[in-house]
């Protein structure tokens, strides 16, 4: 399978622990994004890489959060003390520039559903 | 600030029952709209790109159009397998650098045999 891979896919944390997520993008995919989803709502954007480059960073990213991409391939992202509304789905995507083209579709992973007790 | 709006938020068809869901969208210079279908517990899977008003796509009993304030998903006789949450998202313009996709809450749709 050539998509998007994310690890976990669940995560079950008590409130002040840290937790790690993992993502691999589709191989030729230079840019790589994250997003967070809760329940009834459509995803939310957190951060953005082209190549190990942190290009655009959410308002939602608070300092608890931090991600890299340290090779340009799979991207980590790390949640410190974690907090009970901090639990959502965290979802991965990647995509290619196309030359010529206005714009490009980011396919996603299948996500890390994140519980905090 | 870009928004995207959807509705029904819900909506309940019977198998065959043609309808539409809408995406209406405020956007500083449109460079792309996607139309995603989410499972659940899934991530959304990719469905169309639309990029200039008048623009149409179609995949089997799905067809995505596009004008300069709203886009339309048409789903002709439907069959339970079409049930999921439909999300419409848009990319803004290229010269903010931005790359984010501003995503709706969704319609979800269940289409009963």
């Amino acid at each position: 399978d050539t998509g998007v891979s994310q690890d976990p896919r669940h995560k079950i944390t008590k409130r002040g622990q840290n937790v790690t997520f993992r993502c691999d993008p589709i191989s030729e995919h230079n840019r790589l994004y994250w997003y967070r989803q809760t329940l009834g709502q459509g995803p939310e954007f957190l951060t953005y890489f082209q190549n190990e480059a942190q290009l655009e960073k959410s308002r939602l990213l608070s300092d608890r959060f931090s991600a890299e991409r340290p090779k340009g391939s799979f991207s980590t992202l790390e949640i410190q003390r974690t907090e009970q509304g901090d639990s959502a789905m965290y979802l991965c995507a990647s995509s290619s520039p196309r030359a010529g083209q206005a714009y490009n579709e980011q396919f996603f992973g299948p996500g890390t559903r994140l519980t905090v007790l | 600030e870009d928004q995207v709006t959807q509705s029904p938020e819900a909506l309940r068809l019977q198998e065959g029952e043609s309808s539409s869901l809408n995406c209406s969208y405020t956007v500083s210079g449109l460079r792309g709209l996607f139309w995603y279908r989410q499972d659940p517990g899934k991530g959304p899977e990719f469905l169309f790109t639309l990029y200039s008003a008048g623009e149409e796509k179609e995949k089997e009993r799905l067809k995505a159009t596009l004008t300069k304030k709203e886009s339309f998903l048409h789903i002709t006789a439907p069959k339970p397998e079409d049930s999921a949450t439909y999300l419409c998202a848009v990319q803004g313009r290229m010269d903010t650098g931005r790359r984010a996709l501003t995503f709706g809450s969704g319609t979800r749709l269940q289409v009963q045999p």
